[in-house]
């Protein structure tokens, strides 16, 4: 069974531009959640997707905005983006009724 | 404010050495999950428990429900252990959250 998966792996954008990183999850699994991973914050919630709905939001600003398609992958926009939104962006797939996150190997995002 | 506490955020051992990792939170949980994060890598799920304790291989992770507190121990470390690990916990607030909040981490650095 092939894991979740996340596209682009690595991302090199300047200030003020927009980008969207792609989701895909486990065959099966219909919650999509996304977490930043900063050295200084660490790992946050971002959001949470099912049903193409979303369920839950961090306390992010609205410039992080996601989406979810009928066929459960997933996408995350950040528009006009800064220094600070340099992270590692990961995706996590989970069935739905149960608590285990299966995490993707994440986007490497750099603002420059 | 719902809080995970892990500690120590940095363990050194020699291989073969019993490690242990501790993670405390602030509130009632419905699950626990310890994480493994080799550096620039993703992120792989270790366990998820509610309660008691699980084994696999030369890992072990315990949880006491009563007194919030959780370990993750590693028997005969090797230095393939070496490794961010991360408590995860996902709150018992009812409704439909499943959004994981994360403890710092520990960095687990086991020379040969």
């Amino acid at each position: 069974k092939a894991g979740v998966t996340q596209t682009p792996r690595y991302l090199i954008k300047t200030r003020g531009q927009q980008v969207t990183l792609s989701c895909s999850p486990i065959s099966g699994h219909r919650s999509v959640s996304w977490y930043q991973q900063t050295p200084g914050q660490g790992l946050q919630f971002l959001f949470e997707y099912f049903s193409e709905t979303q369920r839950n939001k961090g306390n992010f600003p609205g410039r992080f905005s996601g989406r979810q398609f009928s066929n459960s992958r997933s996408e995350m926009n950040v528009s006009t983006l800064e220094l600070g939104d340099s992270a590692l962006y990961l995706c996590a797939s989970r069935r739905l009724g149960t608590y285990e996150q299966y995490f993707g190997p994440g986007t490497r995002l750099t603002v420059t | 404010k719902n809080e995970v506490e892990q500690s120590p955020q940095n363990l050194t051992a020699q291989e073969g050495e019993f490690i242990t990792i501790n993670c405390s939170y602030s509130v009632g949980i419905s699950a626990l999950h310890w994480l493994q994060q080799h550096p620039g890598g993703g992120i792989v799920s270790l366990f998820m428990l509610s309660s008691g304790k699980k084994k696999h291989g030369r890992l072990i992770a315990t949880i006491n429900i009563q007194e919030k507190h959780s370990s993750l121990h590693i028997t005969a470390s090797h230095p393939r252990d070496s490794a961010v690990y991360i408590c995860a916990v996902t709150w018992n607030s009812g409704g439909s959250n499943y959004k994981l909040t994360f403890g710092k981490g520990t960095l687990l650095t086991v020379n040969p």
